[in-house]
């Protein structure tokens, strides 16, 4: 079937390296950001989320960081594995008279042996 | 395992035609959502339910149909009006309002034009 990466940014690391996937958030009023981990064919998974009220937090293997200063989210996994290689995107939370998340469009990460 | 359940995971659709996107999900939670995702795109709302016999619009409702008579249902149903249907749909539950909490995926129902 046709992937969603198409067209992504991509990010080639070698097996064992640490890999920084970066964002760029459009809202300054968003108060909660969230990773999401997507291989071909799949669902999102859940990865990591982050409240505004936060520069930093660490799950196993990933740590996600924002500048709020910059409107700016990166998600960094370390000892990145072939396991890791999918699509990543970040989501916002947006009021738009509804309160929903706003993901972005995403970044390929492939991660060689 | 509690999770969403998408059905089927492939389906065509002849011009002319509507077709409806099954999700189940057992995970007791109140909200429920449906994304279209297109090639290198991110995903986009289409319809979304707080709690059951209401739903609303998202960004990108034209063409879409949902109902929600069950807490654990919330089928979606492409019209014929929905000129490129031709994409992935994904469907997302949360246990309230989605906008500050996780939402849980199914894994998806890819729909193509024959």
């Amino acid at each position: 079937g046709e992937s969603v990466g198409l067209h992504l940014p991509t990010l080639s690391v070698q097996e064992g390296d640490n890999s920084i996937i970066n964002c760029a958030y459009s809202n300054s009023a968003s108060d909660y950001f969230i990773w999401y981990k997507q291989e071909s064919g799949k669902g999102p998974q859940f990865i990591i989320d982050i409240r505004s009220n936060m520069d930093k937090r660490q799950g196993q293997r990933v740590t996600v960081l924002l500048n709020k200063t910059v409107k700016h989210l990166s998600l960094q996994i370390a000892a990145t594995q072939p396991g890791d290689s999918a699509v990543y995107f970040c989501a916002e939370n947006m009021d738009k008279g509804y309160s929903t998340l706003t993901f972005g469009k995403g970044t390929m990460l492939l991660v060689s042996p | 395992d509690g999770g969403i359940t998408q059905s089927p995971k492939y389906l065509f659709r002849k011009e002319g035609q509507n077709v409806t996107l099954s999700c189940e999900q057992n995970l007791n939670h109140d909200a429920m959502y449906w994304y279209r995702q297109d090639p290198g795109q991110g995903l986009r709302l289409i319809y979304y339910s707080q709690i059951v016999n209401d739903f609303q619009k998202g960004d990108i409702a034209e063409g879409y149909s949902v109902s929600r008579e069950k807490k654990e249902s919330f089928p979606l149903t492409v019209t014929s009006a929905q000129k490129n249907p031709t994409a992935f749909y994904l469907c997302a539950s949360s246990p309230g309002q989605g906008g500050r909490q996780p939402q849980h995926f199914g894994d998806g129902t890819r729909l193509s034009i024959l």
